[in-house]
């Protein structure tokens, strides 16, 4: 039993490029989030997923998309990179969309965007 | 939305000191949750809170839903609790958004 799990751990791009990190959880939870940490500071929610099919912005979307491939799956995509995106990128799971449930977070996907 | 405050910013503790940290949300807020961040930048549970008081070893927390505070205490620390603390949860109104606070930097030296 994984958890959730983060592809890669560490990435570098080139301002300009397209990415898309992946998060996979093995639990069977329902809901799904994409966060991001800059220095010093608490996460951020970029996108959530609250079911499998549905998707919805958090409180910093601009420049990303999301893909809720199955249940499983929720990835980010960054397609045109800019250097303001560098950060830290955390996933979680949680496991049903009521309340009373605690989020499960992955190990991070640390970018670097020069 | 919802502020949440985290104090102290830092703390610098011996080892086997206790301490205790605190959260202030500035609206009602549930599924309160505490974490460890590790030096290799690991998110570890720690609490899963909305309200009452539980203990883990040497780590209990309490929340106080209705005074909208939380305390996470550290008994006997080790030089292994060194890392950022942080207190999160999410409004009545918007389940999903789990905001967290700007954290507690916790070194603890031998």
């Amino acid at each position: 039993n994984a958890g959730v799990t983060q592809t890669p751990k560490f990435q570098v791009l080139k301002t300009g490029q397209s990415m898309t990190l992946q998060c996979a959880q093995d639990m069977n939870h329902n809901s799904m989030y994409w966060y991001r940490q800059d220095p010093g500071m608490g996460l951020r929610l970029i996108y959530y997923s609250a079911s499998e099919g549905t998707t919805d912005k958090g409180e910093v979307p601009n420049g990303y998309n999301v893909s809720r491939l199955n249940k499983r799956e929720f990835s980010l995509r960054l397609e045109s990179a800019a250097p303001s995106q560098t950060s830290v990128y955390f996933c979680a799971s949680r496991g049903w969309t009521g309340r009373g449930q605690p989020q499960h977070f992955g190990d991070g996907t640390r970018l670097s965007i020069l | 939305g919802i502020q949440v405050e985290q104090s102290p910013p830092d703390l610098i503790l011996q080892e086997g000191a206790n301490s205790t940290l605190r959260c202030n949300f500035s609206d009602s807020v549930n599924n309160l949750q505490w974490f460890h961040q590790n030096p290799w930048g690991q998110l570890i549970n720690l609490f899963y809170i909305p309200s009452g008081t539980k203990q883990n070893g040497r780590l209990s927390a309490t929340t106080v839903a209705t005074e909208r505070y939380s305390l996470l205490y550290i008994s006997s620390s080790q030089t292994t609790d060194s890392g950022v603390y942080f207190c999160a949860g999410t409004m009545n109104t918007g389940f999903q958004k789990l905001v967290f606070g700007t954290g507690t930097r916790l070194l603890v030296s031998p």
